[in-house]
Order: C-alpha cells, then sequence, then structure tokens
C-alpha cells in the first residue's frame, strides 16, 4: 500500500448525495487507475489516466466522474445516477513505459450508501 | 468485461500442502501477472509473466503460462497460515491501451495452521 493514501477507509452516505472518493500517491507514476470491487469478486475498471488533465472511461463509467489536475492526485466521484454504489473501491498506479505492467494499490475505501 | 475466470472459487487447504490456482482467458495477450489480496486491503502484486515465457519463480511461488490454451496456474509451494488470502489473475491485452488489466473473479485460498 505503501506510497498511494486513500481515504477515508470507510465513508457513509445517504442516497442522492455525491460523494468524492481521494486518491494520493508520491510515486511519481504516471498512470492511475479506479476500480470498483463487489463481494467475492474481481475488479472492474470505472476510470483510467495515463497523463495530467487526461483520463478515458473504463468498463463501468456510467454514474461516475473524475479529474487529474495533479500527477499526484485522481479524486474519484460518486454521484447520485450511479444505480449501487456500495462498494470498495480501490485506486491503482502505473509507470510510464512498459504497456500493461504491474499496478501499484492502495488500501482502498469502503463506501456505504443508505 | 471480465475475461479471466479462475479456479477453483475457494481452496481450503493444511499448512504445509501445495495450493494450486488456475485462470483461463479469452484473448491475446502481452503479460499476465498474479496479485494477492488479503480481506479489506488493496492488492499486492506477485509475479508477471509475459507472453512469450512459459514458467516464472519469485520465492515459493511457480507461475506457468500455456498461451495456446489461455490459461495459467499459480503454484504455491509449502503453504503457511499467512498465505490466506485471495488470489487474483489479470491480463494486460496484447494491444494493450492504456495499460488497462482486465482481472478475474479471484481464488479464496484459507490455510489451516
Amino acid at each position: 500500500d505503501g506510497g498511494i493514501t486513500q481515504s477515508p477507509k470507510y465513508l457513509f452516505r445517504k442516497e442522492g448525495q455525491n460523494v468524492t472518493l481521494s486518491c494520493e500517491q508520491n510515486l511519481n507514476h504516471d498512470a492511475m487507475y479506479w476500480y470498483r470491487q463487489d463481494p467475492g469478486q474481481g475488479l472492474r475498471l470505472i476510470y483510467y489516466s495515463q497523463i495530467v488533465n487526461d483520463f478515458q472511461k473504463g468498463d463501468i463509467a456510467e454514474g461516475y466522474s473524475v479529474s487529474r489536475e495533479k500527477k499526484e492526485s485522481f479524486p474519484l466521484t460518486v454521484t447520485s445516477a450511479q444505480k449501487n454504489p456500495t462498494a470498495f473501491y480501490l485506486c491503482a498506479t502505473r509507470t510510464s513505459g512498459l504497456s500493461g505492467g504491474e499496478q501499484y494499490f492502495g488500501p482502498g475505501t469502503r463506501l456505504t450508501v443508505t | 468485461s471480465q475475461q479471466g475466470e479462475e479456479d477453483p472459487q475457494a481452496l481450503s487447504i493444511q499448512e504445509g500442502e501445495n495450493a494450486t490456482m488456475n485462470c483461463s482467458y479469452k484473448t491475446s495477450i502481452n503479460n499476465l501477472q498474479w496479485y494477492r489480496q488479503n480481506s479489506g486491503r488493496g492488492l499486492v502484486h506477485l509475479i508477471l509473466i509475459r507472453s512469450n515465457e512459459r514458467e516464472k519463480h519469485s520465492g515459493r511461488l511457480r507461475v506457468t503460462l500455456d498461451t495456446s490454451k489461455k490459461s495459467s496456474s499459480l503454484l504455491i509451494t509449502a503453504s503457511r497460515a499467512a498465505d490466506t488470502a485471495s488470489y487474483f489473475c489479470a491480463t494486460a491485452a496484447l494491444y494493450n491501451q492504456g495499460g488497462k488489466l482486465i482481472f478475474g473473479q479471484g481464488t479464496e485460498l484459507s490455510v489451516k495452521p
């Protein structure tokens, strides 16, 4: 988990509210990723960013938004349009160069929406 | 789009035994990676095997890759209680855009002392 900070560890929100999850890295990695993990499931890609001021949709981007204004930061906003937002959210980074190289993960944020 | 499938979904063994997990995928890959996740935590990278490699070792881990069968296996030898975790395979597509990985559903390993 070292070098990637996700806060808070647990987050509770009421339905209909937008919520922003933080992801900060000090690894100087260019690429950053957001994944969603549901119980007993693998990870699904929400958004990713290869460089500052640029990002692309992943497989399940609907109801989510991101920004990449700084290399160190890649916040994820879960909007009220996301139908089933309760999940474990993981942020990851990757060095540039090697395509599809190893990713480094943060500790995750568990979001509960009621 | 999840393309990795792993089996078994769950595996329970005694300490000292070997644990084998399998992963299958659908498209051509640049490499395949294995990750470990302790309950409620982030993932930790274990090993990466490239498409032109057939076998790779790292400590007690042995990974094989058969691109003709589109499958990989992870063997953990002489397992320990501390190996209890979920293990995921992840593939990087051959013509990869953005370094994306596709993860399997995972194998939940329980090692009993």
